[in-house]
């Protein structure tokens, strides 16, 4: 069965610095992968998402993510954050067929200091 | 364009209670239907998912069901509420393809 580790419960940047979001997956195949975003109070809105090919993928908001096989991760990146930014953000895997379902890592709450 | 409806927002309660939570979606047909669950620090949960009328799928033992009567109609139910039930409770679909889902805007769900 698949599963997702975030391993940073809570991740406070400055205004301008670069984020970096870790996420590792298990899957025996190569897995659906998503980053989504909620902020406090609503629903979850997708940002990226890879299948297949370009391991490194664009997302709205200028995040990127990059797939990386040998190290099972999926890690969410950003170049520089902007206070709007402030979230909680979930990495999730899907596996292959056709209930789609998917399953979230336990989210990363990130903060963004002035 | 599709969207995604669900209410209410915010509902509080008694233990031993029933419940009914109600997500429809609008602008697509016979899509897929997931019931999250959303407790702090523990992610989402998936309660129930639903891949057409009346076939639901259920993830973990708990006091709650669901139901699909129509194609864009998902229900989450439970006869007596527990203290426990209390969430965040998210309803979302996606195609057929595996492109992702949509969320609603969730319930906040307290129970006293």
């Amino acid at each position: 069965a698949q599963s997702v580790t975030q391993p940073d419960i809570h991740i406070t940047v400055s205004e301008g610095a670069s984020l970096e979001l870790r996420c590792n997956y298990s899957y025996g195949a190569t897995p659906y992968l998503f980053w989504y975003v909620q902020s406090p109070g609503q629903g979850l809105q997708l940002l990226l998402k890879y299948f297949s090919g370009d391991t490194l993928v664009q997302g709205i908001k200028g995040f990127e993510a990059e797939f990386k096989r040998s190290q099972s991760s999926f890690n969410l990146r950003k170049p520089s954050v902007h206070w709007s930014d402030a979230a909680e953000y979930f990495c999730a895997v899907g596996a292959r067929g056709a209930t789609n379902k998917l399953i979230f890592g336990t989210g990363t709450l990130l903060a963004v200091q002035p | 364009s599709q969207t995604i409806h669900q209410w209410p927002a915010t509902l509080v309660q008694p233990v031993g209670s029933p419940l009914s939570l109600e997500c429809t979606v609008e602008g697509t047909s016979n899509p897929n239907l997931y019931w999250y669950r959303q407790a702090a620090g523990r992610g989402l949960q998936l309660l129930f998912y639903s891949v057409g009328i009346g076939q639901i799928s259920s993830e973990v033992p708990q006091n709650l069901s669901a139901s699909r009567p129509q194609d864009r109609q998902f229900i989450l139910s439970s006869k007596k509420l527990l203290l426990s039930d209390s969430g965040f409770y998210l309803c979302a679909w996606s195609g057929k393809g595996h492109y992702g889902y949509t969320f609603g805007s969730g319930t906040r769900l307290t129970v006293v």
